[in-house]
């Protein structure tokens, strides 16, 4: 048990639907984040959340949204995804963005696009 | 600049053996590196971290080798056992303000340790 709760664990959705991620950490963190891992690719840091403010968006597609609404939660929306969307999707969380403090990280949701 | 250089991408090695991964960087702005440990479906774990004034740590069987002139670390797994059989990231952080303490990941390494 890491403290970070990922749902759901797997998720298939046609390149049509809208669906969303939801994560949650027990761990009193004020960072989230949100990582793409594909298979032989380094994770690919996509947007971050410090005290509820997003202070990073890699270059993501729009059809990717993020919500914060509070430091325990954490949302990705997708909408209108592409076959390359299909990868692992970690979120992690830290106690702040700027400091050495490690990213603790869930187990992710698969994704997979038909 | 901000990639950081993983190798091999795969290991095998015979138990009670000596695991090495290495990772290289560029980019000087870089403060804290820290090793991730990866099993099949689960999320990464924080195994060890350094920084860069250190130049070696080391938990247990695991030893961080630093050398910051060469921009280059790398991860020693001590008695390697078959529970060792994961995948290990090594990554760096940007401490330059605009990057947000970004973490910057290597690709991995897929060691299977053979009983």
């Amino acid at each position: 048990e890491t403290g970070v709760t990922q749902t759901p664990r797997h998720l298939v959705m046609g390149m049509t639907n809208k669906k969303s991620l939801k994560c949650e950490q027990h761990l009193g963190h004020n960072a989230m984040y949100w990582y793409k891992q594909s298979a032989k690719k380094p994770l690919e840091l996509m947007f971050v959340y410090n005290f509820k403010e997003q202070t990073e968006n890699n270059s993501v597609p729009s059809r990717f949204s993020p919500e914060c609404p509070n430091s325990s939660h954490l949302f990705l929306h997708l909408h209108t995804l592409q076959p390359e969307d299909s990868a692992l999707y970690l979120c992690a969380s830290s106690r702040d963005a700027y400091s050495n403090q490690p990213q603790h990280f869930g187990d992710g949701t698969r994704l997979s696009i038909l | 600049q901000q990639q950081v250089k993983q190798s091999p991408q795969s290991l095998i090695v015979q138990k009670g053996g000596i695991s090495i991964i290495n990772c290289a960087y560029e980019n000087t702005a870089f403060d804290y590196f820290p090793w991730y440990q990866q099993f099949p479906g689960k999320g990464p774990a924080l195994l060890i971290a350094i920084r860069p004034d250190v130049s070696e740590k080391k938990e247990g069987r695991f030893t961080i080798s630093f050398n910051k002139s060469a921009k280059q670390f790398s991860l020693h797994i001590m008695d390697s056992q078959p529970g060792d059989s994961a995948t290990y990231f090594c990554a760096a952080r940007d401490a330059a303000y605009n990057q947000g303490g970004k973490l910057i990941f290597g690709q991995g390494t897929e060691l299977s340790v053979k009983p």
